[in-house]
């Protein structure tokens, strides 16, 4: 069964530090995996693109790492801010038009 | 970048009214338009899969006959809720894919909150 899961589930972290977001996916065939930002009452907001042949992407102070052998990734904000507060989506493509979203992480940021 | 927009942004309604939610892409053509609804604290559900010109491919358990979707153009999807209830009550988002872009990516618009009474 396709499945992407996240973890952890909600994380607190203090303005200015860093903090790195985990997902897994048992997603076959792959095509890409992508990390959004939601904010509350927001549509989701692309960050990354990867495919399996891409082991790291950044995007200002947003990295992601992707491991195909594990069917790992890694979402790492450094020096965080307020406005980072927000949910986090994994999302894996397998190809088709379908879109395989996990449950998401939600980050605070509180100074 | 490629933006979406959907209109209205949130509607309230009574209960047994229709409400129509309009997606737009406006800066590229989509011939393909996604429906997804969102509970609190959940992950996007896709409903359906809007195909301009043709008819909408419906996911498993969502009723096509109350989620009514045309997709007529380019660049305009609608999702017309009928009959709508207390349980529809939920955030309503669509994307767009733009079929220019070599990810074949989805655009997501800033979404619906429908709230019925």
């Amino acid at each position: 069964k396709n499945q992407v899961e996240q973890s952890p589930q909600s994380l607190i972290i203090l303005e200015g530090k860093n903090c790195t977001l985990q997902c897994n996916y048992t997603v076959s065939p792959f095509s890409n995996l992508r990390w959004y930002k939601q904010d509350t009452g927001r549509g989701p907001v692309s960050l990354t693109i990867m495919t399996f042949s891409e082991n790291t992407k950044s995007n200002g102070r947003y990295t992601a790492t992707l491991d195909a052998d594990t069917k790992q990734s890694s979402l790492h904000i450094t020096a965080s801010q307020l406005s980072d507060s927000a949910s986090y989506i994994c999302v894996v493509s397998g190809g088709t038009d379908k879109l395989i979203f996990g449950t998401g992480t939600r980050l605070q940021v509180f100074p | 970048g490629a933006v979406v927009s959907q209109h209205p942004s949130w509607v309230i309604c009574k209960s047994g009214t229709s409400v129509k939610i309009e997606c737009r892409s406006l800066d590229f053509q989509a011939t393909t338009m996604f429906w997804y609804r969102q509970f609190p604290k959940q992950s996007l559900m896709l409903m359906a899969t809007s195909n301009e010109g043709s008819k909408a491919t419906y996911e498993q358990g969502v009723e096509k006959d109350k989620f009514l979707i045309n997709h007529a153009s380019l660049t305009l999807s609608t999702l017309t809720v009928t009959s709508a209830h207390p349980e529809d009550s939920s955030f309503y988002i669509c994307s767009a894919r733009d079929i220019t872009s070599g990810w074949n990516e989805q655009f997501f618009g800033p979404g619906t909150r429908l709230t019925v009474l």
